[in-house]
């Protein structure tokens, strides 16, 4: 159980595009999903928390405008690079959790790669 | 604030040996829970172990252990027997109860584990 996909896995686009990654729990209902961007070597950086219904809270540094997050359900929420410029690619991973509760892990998808030309 | 430091950027290990991954951690929340991840080459973050803050005993999952230390903060990663298969970035995690924090995921910047055979 608590299965987390993502949609692509891999995404090429030209500069200027915008491109939308998608994250659902597969087996279970998620009250919250992370969104982390994480550069090669480097730790996995939170970019915002999205709950369902609501609109996402964003991280310091992380511009709303061009990471547009929407939790339209409690298996999914979507991430949207909008006009996207080639220091946006990343890999992008998302995460749910079933509650709120500490003990609660994150469970993670696979995460997407994003090369901007 | 939450505070993750995993001090081994690399370590080495010979297959069938056990190893220690260092993790310490600062937080003011009473109340905390403590993760480690694996993330292998293709990118997926595998959950591993949890530890909560109050637990009198510390965590085992198969070949992985938690050795816990409240006083000293730390929480390091035991892996026994260690198979080839284990190498892979390792990421020490929290997860705190502030309120308004979401019950965010603090990581560490990680720990390159390379299984020698």
């Amino acid at each position: 159980g608590a299965v987390v996909s993502q949609h692509p896995s891999w995404v090429i686009c030209k500069s200027g595009t915008s491109v939308k990654i998608e994250c659902r729990s597969l087996d279970f209902q998620a009250t919250t999903m992370f969104w982390y961007r994480q550069f090669p070597k480097q730790s996995l950086m939170l970019m915002a928390t999205s709950n369902e219904g609501s609109k996402a809270t964003y991280e310091q540094g992380v511009e709303k405008d061009k990471f547009l997050i929407n939790h339209a359900s409690l298996t999914l929420s979507t991430l949207t690079v909008t006009s996207a410029h080639p220091e946006d690619s990343s890999f992008y991973i998302c995460s749910a959790s079933r509650d709120s509760s500490t003990q609660e892990t994150q469970y993670f998808g696979p995460g997407t790669r994003l090369l901007v030309l | 604030a939450q505070k993750i430091t995993q001090t081994q950027p690399g370590m080495f290990v010979q297959e069938k040996e056990a190893v220690t991954l260092d993790c310490t951690y600062d937080t003011s929340d009473p109340s905390y829970g403590l993760f480690w991840y694996k993330q292998p080459s293709s990118g997926e973050m595998i959950f591993l172990i949890y530890q909560g803050s109050y637990d009198q005993q510390n965590a085992t999952e198969g070949r992985y252990s938690l050795n816990f230390q409240k006083a000293r903060k730390s929480a390091n990663l035991v892996i026994s027997a260690s198979q080839l298969g284990d190498s892979a970035m390792y990421f020490c995690a929290m997860r705190g109860n502030s309120g308004g924090s979401n019950y965010k995921l603090t990581f560490g910047k990680g720990t390159l584990l390379t299984v020698n055979p």
